[in-house]
């Protein structure tokens, strides 16, 4: 079946660095989601990325979508320890499908 | 609105046991998934529902699994019997779909059950 590929699985920095995590599919997308999961708790819609080259800005975090639209990353600048959890990419292959979630990146700041 | 709710948030159970996980979609919403997720596998899509009818059924792992919608504020995944295999945290979603934009949708979430077969 198809796969949304996420790497890395986990990555620890320290409060301040900054942060990358990557999804990429074999197929082209229609669209692209971001989720975080806080430790113990549930995925929480973050953002949608639908067009080729988007790039979404939510303070901190830069979201964007490949000109070929089969990948895309979350990057978090200046890292601080409310952004500890797991995040998500969840793409859809076409309008009519359900979305299709990579494993997630476990992201872990030191203080 | 309260959010997807799900129940237990807990549950332990031995092997060969029926464990029942319950959902309450949000109101309005008109598409229901089942999820479960563990660290090998990340968060599998098991069944949907379209309206309390079930679209697709194949992420479910084995003829153990059962899931119902008998309303649209409520439906059951059953495990019968369940093995250790079985534990993880089970997640509910729903979402509002608006015309066929099925994935363009955002996927709201319940808390979870977390369930640990001995």
């Amino acid at each position: 079946g198809q796969q949304v590929m996420q790497i890395p699985q986990y990555q620890h920095v320290q409060e301040g660095e900054d942060f990358t995590t990557y999804c990429n599919s074999s197929t082209t997308l229609s669209n692209i989601q971001w989720y975080k999961q806080r430790p113990g708790g549930h995925p929480v819609f973050l953002i949608q990325l639908v067009k080729s080259g988007e790039v979404k800005k939510q303070k901190r975090l830069t979201f964007q979508f490949g000109e070929a639209k089969k990948n895309s990353s979350l990057h978090i600048t200046a890292t601080q320890t409310t952004d500890v959890g797991t995040y998500f990419c969840a793409g859809s292959y076409s309008g009519n499908t359900p979305l299709v979630f990579g494993k997630g990146t476990r992201l872990s700041v030191i203080a | 609105d309260a959010g997807v709710i799900q129940s237990p948030r807990h549950e332990v159970t031995e092997m060969g046991q029926e464990v029942t996980l319950r959902c309450k979609p949000i109101s309005g919403h008109d598409y229901l998934f089942w999820y479960r997720q563990t660290m090998m596998r990340g968060l599998e899509l098991l069944i949907y529902f379209n309206n309390n009818v079930p679209i697709d059924d194949s992420g479910m792992p084995e003829d153990r699994f059962s899931a119902k919608m008998p309303n649209a504020s409520f439906s059951t995944l059953k495990i019968q019997p369940s093995e250790p295999r079985d534990s993880a945290v089970y997640f509910c979603a729903s979402i509002l779909v608006r015309g066929f934009n099925l994935g363009n949708t955002e996927a709201f979430f319940g808390q979870g059950t977390r369930l640990t077969v001995v």
